[in-house]
């Protein structure tokens, strides 16, 4: 089974700016792949972020924005603050109804 | 407002048979795609499957093809998720969520233990 990739952790200053990404163990994401993002912290249900590549969905901060960069779907936190110590996970369209989870990154603000 | 309301926690010993559920409200129950996602203890998520409610047409994950079945009734806007034989590694976070190309609404999650 085709295995999504992310970065397992990543540090940043408040006020910095980080990218995540979202890769495939085997090829390129493109937008076909419709990638979408989440941030659980810790107790809580997921939170949608991003959708069908960097669509922000409600609600959602303009500092949170997504692209594909390469040959990945990417998720770029401008500005970060402190709240935005989560995880988070990027979601792949592979066709006929299936997706697949990442295997998610843990940002740390500090 | 766009709300999911999943059923509450679960403790059932291995064997058991055990159904969840996920209701819709806000919005047209039949018009969109419910996905089911595990968290296991100190995990990540799984995508296990999705269901379109106006038709029953499921989809699963390979990972969970014959381990799980997806239902709904949209008679009263609810789709399901079912065992028909815990194991002790079904224990997990079960949430649902709404869509097919991403989700974009989340159920609060329902707590599955099950332990002899």
């Amino acid at each position: 089974q085709t295995v999504v990739t992310q970065e397992p952790s990543f540090s940043v200053s408040p006020g910095g700016t980080v990218t995540l990404t979202c890769g495939l163990s085997s090829g390129s994401v493109s937008t076909s792949y419709y990638p979408s993002w989440y941030q659980q912290t810790p107790g809580q249900a997921p939170r949608t972020l991003i959708y069908s590549t960097n669509t922000r969905s409600s609600g959602v901060p303009d500092r949170f924005s997504g692209s594909i960069l390469g040959n990945k779907a990417a998720l770029t936190i401008t500005g970060a603050q402190a709240d935005d110590e989560s995880d988070y996970y990027c979601v792949l369209y592979m066709g006929s109804g299936i997706s697949v989870f990442g295997t998610g990154t843990k940002v740390t603000v500090l | 407002e766009v709300q999911l309301v999943q059923s509450g926690a679960e403790v059932k010993k291995p064997g058991e048979s055990l159904k969840i559920s996920c209701k819709g409200s806000g919005y047209s129950f039949t018009s969109y795609w419910i996905g089911w996602v595990r968290q296991m203890p100190g995990k990540g998520l799984e995508w296990m499957g999705i269901i379109y409610p106006g038709d029953s047409d499921a989809r699963y994950s390979p990972s969970f093809q014959g381990q799980v079945t997806i239902s709904a009734d949209k008679s009263i806007s609810t789709a399901y998720l079912l065992w028909s034989s815990l194991k002790a590694s079904d224990t997990a976070i079960y949430y649902c969520a709404r869509g097919k190309l991403g989700f974009d609404y989340w159920g609060q999650g329902t707590l599955v233990t099950v332990s002899s």
